[in-house]
């Protein structure tokens, strides 16, 4: 039984580059997540999604950052135009359905660096 | 605002001793708390959860006290094992499986 499975697991970016993260949730998941761990911090989270909906975007940074969870397909975390404030590891996260209780199971996480 | 605080940046504990690791919060809605293990270049693993309703939880060598008129919960190792080396993260539930981190307890298991 596959984990949630994250690629690339390692990313470098220029400035002003395009960063596309990509995460697999865990089988038999519907709902993702995407945290967020500048270096000696705790995870941030980010966003939350369904399958094709957005249903908590209030960690998203308002400009840059996007996410989506398509019908078939990965979840994208989609970041544009990047800056170095932007090089973090990048924690997508699973769980069977939303609800207290329903543990959450994390990636092995996407580092991204921005040079 | 930090609404989850792990105060200790570090803890050392020998072996086979008892490793105790504490969280603090300060949002009273918070009604489910989780605690997270993660060793460096890997993503966090789930260890051991406890509901607001109760007030401890006990798997295996790990056992999870919450004193909510506190708003405190601690998590307790014993006997502490080489391999439990890592951060801990402590997280608390806000509603709809979004989780909110504390700043993680590096974890130092001394032969």
């Amino acid at each position: 039984n596959a984990g949630v499975m994250q690629n690339p697991r390692h990313l470098v970016r220029r400035r002003g580059q395009e960063a596309r993260l990509r995460c697999s949730p865990m089988k038999g998941h519907s709902h993702v997540y995407w945290y967020r761990q500048l270096p000696e911090e705790g995870l941030k989270f980010m966003v939350y999604l369904q399958k094709e909906n957005i249903i908590d975007e209030s960690g998203m940074p308002k400009e840059r950052f996007s996410a989506e969870f398509p019908k078939e397909g990965p979840s994208i975390l989609r970041i544009q135009q990047v800056v170095r404030g932007d090089s973090a590891a990048y924690f997508c996260a699973s769980s069977p359905s939303g609800g207290v209780g329903n543990t959450i199971y994390f990636g092995e996480g996407s580092w991204l660096t921005v040079v | 605002d930090q609404q989850v605080k792990q105060n200790s940046p570090s803890l050392s504990v020998q072996e086979g001793r008892i490793s105790i690791l504490n969280c603090d919060y300060t949002n009273s809605m918070f009604d489910y708390f989780l605690w997270y293990k993660k060793y460096p270049a890997e993503g966090p693993t789930f260890l051991i959860s406890i509901s607001s309703i109760k007030d401890k939880n006990e798997d295996g060598r790990f056992t999870v006290f919450l004193n909510k008129s506190a708003k405190h919960l601690s998590l307790h190792i014993v006997p502490s094992q080489p391999g439990d080396s890592a951060v801990y993260f402590c997280a608390a539930n806000q509603g709809a499986q979004k989780l909110v981190f504390g700043q993680g307890t590096r974890l130092t298991i001394n032969p």
